[in-house]
C-alpha cells in the first residue's frame, strides 16, 4: 500500500500527558498537511509543510501543539499537556509539487481520546 | 471570517439523483473541491472546480458559480455505497495550499 499512513490509529491518554503522532506521506509528495476533525464537523486545518519547511500554522493552534518534518519525509505532531478538548481525529494529508494541491490524499487518521 | 454552509443531512433512494449545495464566504478563493468520507474512513477527493460551470466525472458532477459564491455536487444513479458524508472545501491556490472544509452533508441512500 503506497498511500498515506498514520501511527498510531488510536490513542487514549490522560489529561496532562504528552502525545506524539506520526504521518508518512506518499513518497513522491513534498507537501504535507495536518488537520483535526471532530464528530459531525469537517476537517480543520492545523499546519502545512513544503518539504521540511513549515509554511503555515493555524491561528487556532495553541502553543501546546508542535509539528515537525525534519527530513522532508515523515512528520510528527506533538500535543503537550493534553486537554479533554483535544479529543478528536487527527488527519494527515499529502499532495505533490504541482498546482493541484486542491486534491489532497488523506491518511486514515489517529483518533485521540483524552480522559 | 470564512464559512462554508451545507445542508446537514440528505436522504434519497437508490437510482435517484441528489444535489448537495454549498455556499461559501472566504477571504481567498481559487477553487472548490468536493470530498467523500465514509463513516470511520479518510476523506477522498471527488471533484474540483476553478471556473464557472459543470465538471462531470462519471456519476458525479460538480458545479460552480463564482459570482454567487455557490457550488453543488450532483450524484446520479445513486447506489447504497454512496451513503457517506460529503464536504465542499475551498482551496486558496498557491499562496496557501490548505483546504477550508464545510460542515459536511450526511447522505443516506435507502433501498
Amino acid at each position: 500500500d503506497t498511500g498515506v499512513s498514520q501511527d498510531p490509529r488510536h490513542k487514549i491518554t490522560k489529561r496532562g500527558q504528552n502525545v506524539t503522532f506520526r504521518c508518512d506521506p506518499i513518497s513522491e509528495h513534498n507537501r504535507l498537511y495536518w488537520y483535526r476533525q471532530t464528530l459531525g464537523q469537517g476537517p480543520e486545518f492545523l499546519t502545512y509543510f513544503q518539504n521540511e519547511a513549515q509554511l503555515e500554522k493555524s491561528r487556532l493552534l495553541s502553543d501546546r501543539f508542535s509539528a515537525e518534518r525534519p527530513k522532508g519525509s515523515f512528520s510528527t505532531l506533538e500535543i503537550q499537556r493534553t486537554e479533554q478538548g483535544d479529543s478528536a481525529m487527527y488527519l494527515c494529508a499529502s499532495s505533490p509539487w504541482t498546482g493541484t494541491s486542491y486534491e489532497q490524499y488523506f491518511g486514515p487518521g489517529t483518533r485521540l481520546t483524552v480522559t | 471570517g470564512q464559512s462554508l454552509e451545507q445542508p446537514s443531512e440528505v436522504t434519497a433512494v437508490e437510482g435517484a439523483i441528489v444535489q448537495i449545495n454549498c455556499t461559501y464566504q472566504t477571504s481567498g478563493f481559487y477553487g472548490l473541491s468536493w470530498y467523500q468520507q465514509h463513516d470511520g474512513g479518510a476523506p477522498t477527493f471527488l471533484s474540483y472546480n476553478a471556473l464557472d460551470g459543470l465538471e462531470e466525472t462519471g456519476r458525479f458532477s460538480s458545479f460552480l458559480s463564482r459570482s454567487d459564491s455557490y457550488g453543488y455536487l450532483l450524484l446520479q444513479e445513486l447506489q447504497m455505497k454512496d451513503s457517506a458524508s460529503y464536504f465542499c472545501a475551498v482551496w486558496g491556490g498557491g499562496a496557501t495550499n490548505k483546504l477550508i472544509f464545510g460542515t459536511g452533508t450526511l447522505l443516506a441512500v435507502q433501498p
